[in-house]
């Protein structure tokens, strides 16, 4: 059974429209990511929530938000898609994440942008 | 800024060969995972390593963490066409909950 489960599998969006990709789960963990993943590249940190507080990386673009309502769900916006955004999206989460702790992923969100 | 460099980017090998895939940095980590990526899927966990010399086996894999936790290894023994998938190591960052992950290894084992 999925444990991360991401929404939808593949979203097309048009160039400056926004988007949101959401990710649920059912391991109540604490902390969830978001990691962006161009083709053949290795995942990248946008940021991440240790129950409700977020943190940004430093060269995550201000076009990427993000949002945590709750423990089980939470969705990467972004706000005005650029051609270069265009990337699979992996959601993941790990229990109190001492760093080291096991990253459990969705199957990602691959998105294209027109 | 971490940053965590995979060698070699891509590898094609023959069934049965062994190989070797580094993965290193300047910074010092926490713990050292590897995962294994097939298209279209997200990574899924090989194994963690945490203290510094650890070596731990899985069937045909080794890993290895280097004495002064910056360095890790992985191995390969008898290549398999199943083995076939990117290699990605991630570092846990120390008192911190970020992991992040190295260059990534494509590996592509030919029946």
């Amino acid at each position: 059974d999925a444990m991360v489960i991401q929404n939808p599998r593949y979203q097309v969006t048009q160039f400056g429209k926004p988007v949101t990709l959401s990710c649920s789960q059912t391991l109540n963990h604490n902390v969830m990511y978001w990691y962006q993943q161009k083709s053949s590249q290795a995942p990248k940190l946008l940021f991440h929530y240790y129950d409700k507080d977020f943190n940004n990386e430093a060269d995550t673009p201000d076009n990427f938000q993000s949002r945590r309502p709750n423990t089980s769900f939470c969705f990467l916006d972004i706000r005005s898609p650029g051609l270069g955004d265009a990337a699979m999206y992996l959601c993941a989460t790990s229990r109190a994440g001492t760093g080291n702790e096991k990253l459990f992923f969705g199957s990602g969100t691959q998105l294209s942008v027109l | 800024t971490q940053l965590l460099e995979q060698s070699p980017q891509f590898l094609s090998i023959q069934e049965g060969e062994n190989l070797t895939v580094y993965c290193n940095s300047s910074s010092v980590f926490s713990s050292l995972q590897w995962y294994r990526q097939e298209p279209g899927e997200g990574p899924v966990l090989l194994v963690t390593v945490v203290t510094g010399g650890e070596v731990k086996k899985l069937k045909r894999l080794t890993f290895q963490f280097g004495d002064a936790r910056k360095d890790s290894s992985l191995h390969i023994t008898a290549a398999q066409p199943g083995d076939t998938g990117l290699y990605l190591c991630a570092g846990g960052t120390p008192g911190t909950y970020k992991y992040i992950f190295g260059t990534g290894t494509r590996l592509k084992v030919l029946a």
